[in-house]
């Protein structure tokens, strides 16, 4: 069963656009939600991250919007660089100590210049 | 500060033969994690540690994989006998403990043929 799941599987954005990748999560107990950032050869990386007692959390050109009855949250990435190509990856986990991160299949990101 | 340090980076194998990954957390990171990533896939968890204690194992293929964290330091992840749907990046991840931000190694890339 998919805990988490992510949408599109791949985005073509030029640059300057607004890339949006989509995440719904199926567990109401789930209450962390990050976003990682992975380049080819690399792992993920932490980009930024919302705990469910906020409706959207701002770092620079990235938005995460979350809304908790629809279960869904979404990275919003504003003036898309081709620096920003990459896959993207949401994740939930229970905001217990320590408690694992599952992930989303991830997106492909692609910013043509 | 050094990050999660993993050897080796690339390992081809034929099916049936055995092979390891070792992982070196980032120091002061109690909880050790080791997930799967199979390509154009997420991360999936197969073992969490804390300390040298064993907290979650429930998606380990026990029947092949084992893992163990001796010294609550460094882990290694082993794979005997591997099959051909093996063939996946390792990646190891640490956090402080009761911390949500788990930071990935590179990973170890295995190719079973």
């Amino acid at each position: 069963q998919q805990q988490v799941k992510q949408s599109p599987q791949s985005l073509i954005v030029q640059k300057g656009g607004i890339s949006i990748i989509n995440c719904a999560y199926e567990n109401t107990a789930f209450d962390y939600f990050p976003w990682y950032q992975q380049f080819p050869g690399k792992g993920p990386a932490l980009l930024i991250a919302i705990r469910p007692d906020v409706s959207e959390k701002k770092e620079g050109r990235f938005t995460i919007s979350f809304n908790k009855s629809a279960k869904q949250f979404s990275l919003h990435i504003m003036d898309s660089q081709p620096g920003d190509s990459a896959t993207y990856f949401c994740a939930a986990s229970k905001d217990q100590a320590g408690t694992a991160l599952i992930f989303g299949k991830g997106t492909t990101l692609s910013v043509s210049s | 500060e050094a990050g999660v340090a993993q050897s080796p980076r690339y390992k081809i194998i034929e099916k049936r033969q055995s092979v390891a990954f070792w992982c070196n957390p980032i120091s002061g990171h109690a909880t050790l994690y080791w997930y799967q990533q199979i390509l154009g896939q997420g991360p999936k968890l197969l073992i969490q540690f804390q300390n040298n204690g064993v907290v979650d194992d429930s998606q380990l293929p026990k029947d092949r994989f084992s893992a163990e964290r001796l010294k609550g330091v460094d882990s290694t992840l082993k794979i005997q006998p591997a099959k051909l749907e093996d063939s996946a990046v390792y990646l190891c991840a640490s956090s402080f403990s009761g911390g949500n931000t788990i930071y990935f190694g590179e990973g170890s890339w295995l190719t079973v043929v």
